[in-house]
């Protein structure tokens, strides 16, 4: 079965630098997703990507965060100063249409 | 706006026993309504989803959920309840083409 792939699983980081968070999703969908679980609590959404550009984002994902997809299969998620309270598990889904998300198994990441 | 309420943050079941989730969701419109199960350190999986036709909906591992429009749920249920059925369980609903989760409830099994 067709998997959404993320790297690394885990990803330390100092606080204040760049991350790059990075995702292979299902090669025939059209909308990728990134949403953010901080531990302990809910999975919240945090941007929407289709036909090459943000469709929608959550107040959550300010200026510091940027998507891209730099060629035809990986999506991914840059932090360009990271905080203490970025600290969570990232996740990475894709979807043919609408609906039927497929998640990746996320990317930890711990911010020191 | 969608929203998704799960009541109860912790539920315990004996091994065997039935499991019964809850989930409540506001809408206006009719919505797509998914179950994700999350083992520790892992990512989240797909259980069941409805989106239109038979409102009772079956899944993997021997679960299954049934769409009740008068009462706005989808509580997600197993007949009995397995050691491996341990993990946090998530309801979510589809709007504007995006999720919004519910917080999660964790699931227990005693032996």
């Amino acid at each position: 079965e067709p998997e959404v792939t993320q790297t690394p699983s885990h990803q330390v980081t100092q606080m204040g630098q760049e991350v790059i968070l990075r995702c292979v999703p299902i090669s025939n969908h059209l909308y990728f997703y990134w949403y953010r679980q901080i531990l302990g609590q809910k999975v919240e959404f945090l941007v929407s990507f289709y036909n090459n550009e943000i469709s929608e984002k959550s107040e959550i994902f300010d200026d510091q965060f940027s998507v891209e997809r730099p060629d035809g299969s990986n999506f991914t998620l840059k932090i360009r100063s990271t905080k203490l309270e970025d600290s969570a598990m990232y996740f990475c889904a894709s979807t043919p249409r609408g609906f039927g998300y497929t998640f990746g198994s996320g990317t930890r990441l711990t911010v020191v | 706006a969608q929203s998704v309420t799960q009541l109860g943050s912790h539920v315990s079941v004996s091994e065997g026993a039935l499991v019964l989730l809850r989930c409540n969701y506001s809408s206006s419109v009719p919505p797509y309504l998914f179950w994700y199960v999350q083992y520790p350190n892992q990512g989240l999986q797909l259980l069941l989803k409805y989106t239109t036709g038979a409102t009772l909906v079956k899944g993997i591992n021997g679960f299954e959920a049934e769409f009740k429009k008068s009462e706005t749920s989808f509580h997600l249920t197993k007949p009995s309840a397995h050691m491996s059925d341990a993990a946090e369980y998530f309801c979510a609903g589809e709007g504007n083409e995006k999720l919004t989760f519910g917080t999660g409830t964790r699931l227990t099994i005693i032996p």
